[in-house]
């Protein structure tokens, strides 16, 4: 079955960019949204948003201005940069699939703690 | 942008009793675009129910979801000991996606 893995620096220092890539494993990504989820510690997911197989993005608004999702169809991943982060950026970073644009996430990956320190 | 609503945040059960989760939208949902999540501590979500009331592949049936519009429930028929665990519903019938804020169900 499809098996998703997210990774990336646990650390990332204040005005920096987080970048992490979330790698395919069990099937291929065409044909398919793969989205990035996070929580805050202590909070409820938020959606960042998805990218379809074929790049075409959809980001949520809150983070759309610093959000830039890309795809790699020949290694099977997808990534996700967020710029000029800030300590509230810290979370677990998880990413998932859709088969639509509509549709439920499933499945996720097992998340990565990503934490915005000096 | 629609804000979910789960409650209560915390449910105290007993294994073997019902649990009635609840889910209420801010605007209707359209489609019964909405699903339900289980986290446990280090662990993924994973998929429960989607649009509203269908089981995903190899979720027990003591698990179903019900509701149209506005309201949405999960109900867990008599709960086994690793149903204790963390509950989110999302819509994903209008942008952005949206999940509530979850709700603890904890052994008494």
């Amino acid at each position: 079955q499809v098996q998703l893995q997210e990774s990336g620096p646990g650390l990332v220092k204040p005005s920096e960019t987080l970048s992490l890539t979330c790698t395919v494993s069990g099937g291929s990504i065409s044909g398919y949204y793969w989205s990035w989820i996070r929580r805050p510690p202590g909070k409820g997911l938020e959606w960042i948003g998805y990218i379809y197989y074929s790049g075409n993005t959809n980001y949520n608004p809150s983070l759309k201005s610093r959000v830039t999702m890309s795809v790699d169809t020949s290694k099977n991943q997808f990534s996700l940069r967020l710029s000029s982060v800030t300590a509230a950026d810290t979370a677990v970073y998880y990413c998932a699939r859709s088969h639509s644009s509509r549709s439920h996430l499933d499945p996720w990956g097992q998340g990565t703690l990503v934490t915005v320190s000096s | 942008e629609i804000v979910l609503t789960q409650s209560p945040g915390t449910l105290s059960l007993s294994p073997g009793e019902r649990a009635t989760l609840s889910c209420r939208a801010s605007q209707s949902v359209s489609s019964s675009s909405l699903a339900w999540y289980q986290q446990k501590p280090g662990q993924a979500p994973r998929l429960l129910i989607y649009v509203a009331s269908s089981r995903a592949t190899g979720i027990p049936d003591r698990f179903s979801g019900s509701g149209s519009g506005t309201d949405f429930t999960l109900t867990i028929s008599r709960l086994e000991p690793e149903d204790f665990a963390v509950y989110y519903c999302q819509q994903y019938g209008g942008f952005p996606w949206t999940f509530g804020q979850g709700t603890k169900v904890e052994i008494k």
